[in-house]
């Protein structure tokens, strides 16, 4: 079976420019978060998902970043417009009802 | 909010060293999560615990729910084992509390 796949891995962009992220978590799966990773440091919760609903958002910058679960399946999140401090690794994880978390590759983003 | 804290921050050990990583927190646990990840790479689930120990090749994870303690053993340590190690809390209704994770090193 298929672990969480993300697209694109990497992403070099220029500032103010918009981006996404995509996610396709495991199948079934109902809970679906996004983390941002700076380098050296431990993962920074954006959002939580369950299901289709949006559980916790509290650390999203909603006057930049957006995210949607649409069907409660793939999730994509979106940066508009991106600044030079977004620079980092987009993870996303997923899980079944509170049990093993799987992480995706990470996508990757250089904004110059 | 739970407090999480992990022990040591930093480990440099030879090959073939025992290796301990603990993990303490503060308030009770529906599960606790040991994560690894390389250098550069991906984040891998190790163990999903609530109570016990689990093992898995050369890696042991226990956990003692009245101390609020778990701890995360390799044996016979081998340099690929080099990579952060991250112990993680939660994953119901309360989402995930991040511990800072241990910088381990094992040197030939």
């Amino acid at each position: 079976e298929a672990g969480v796949v993300q697209s694109p891995r990497y992403k070099i962009i220029e500032k103010k420019q918009p981006v996404a992220f995509w996610c396709n978590p495991i199948s079934g799966h109902n809970t679906l978060y996004w983390y941002l990773q700076n380098l050296g440091q431990g993962p920074e919760l954006l959002i939580r998902y369950e299901n289709e609903e949006a559980v916790d958002d509290s650390q999203l910058p909603k006057d930049r970043f957006s995210a949607e679960r649409l069907k409660g399946v793939d999730s994509t999140l979106k940066i508009q417009p991106a600044e030079l401090g977004d620079s980092a690794v987009y993870l996303c994880a997923s899980s079944l009802n509170g049990g093993e978390l799987f992480f995706g590759e990470g996508s990757r983003l250089t904004v110059l | 909010k739970n407090e999480v804290e992990q022990s040591p921050q930093n480990l440099t050990a030879q090959e073939g060293e025992f290796i301990t990583i603990n993990c303490s927190y503060s308030v009770g646990i529906s599960a606790l999560h040991w994560l690894q990840q390389h250098p550069g790479g991906g984040i891998v689930s190790l163990f999903m615990l609530s109570s016990g120990k689990k093992k898995h090749g050369r890696l042991i994870a226990t956990i003692n729910i009245q101390e609020k303690h778990s701890s995360l053993h390799i044996t016979a340590s081998h340099p690929r084992d080099s990579a952060v190690y991250i112990c993680v809390l939660g994953g119901g209704a309360d989402g995930l509390t991040f511990g800072k994770g241990t910088h381990l090193i094992i040197q030939p």
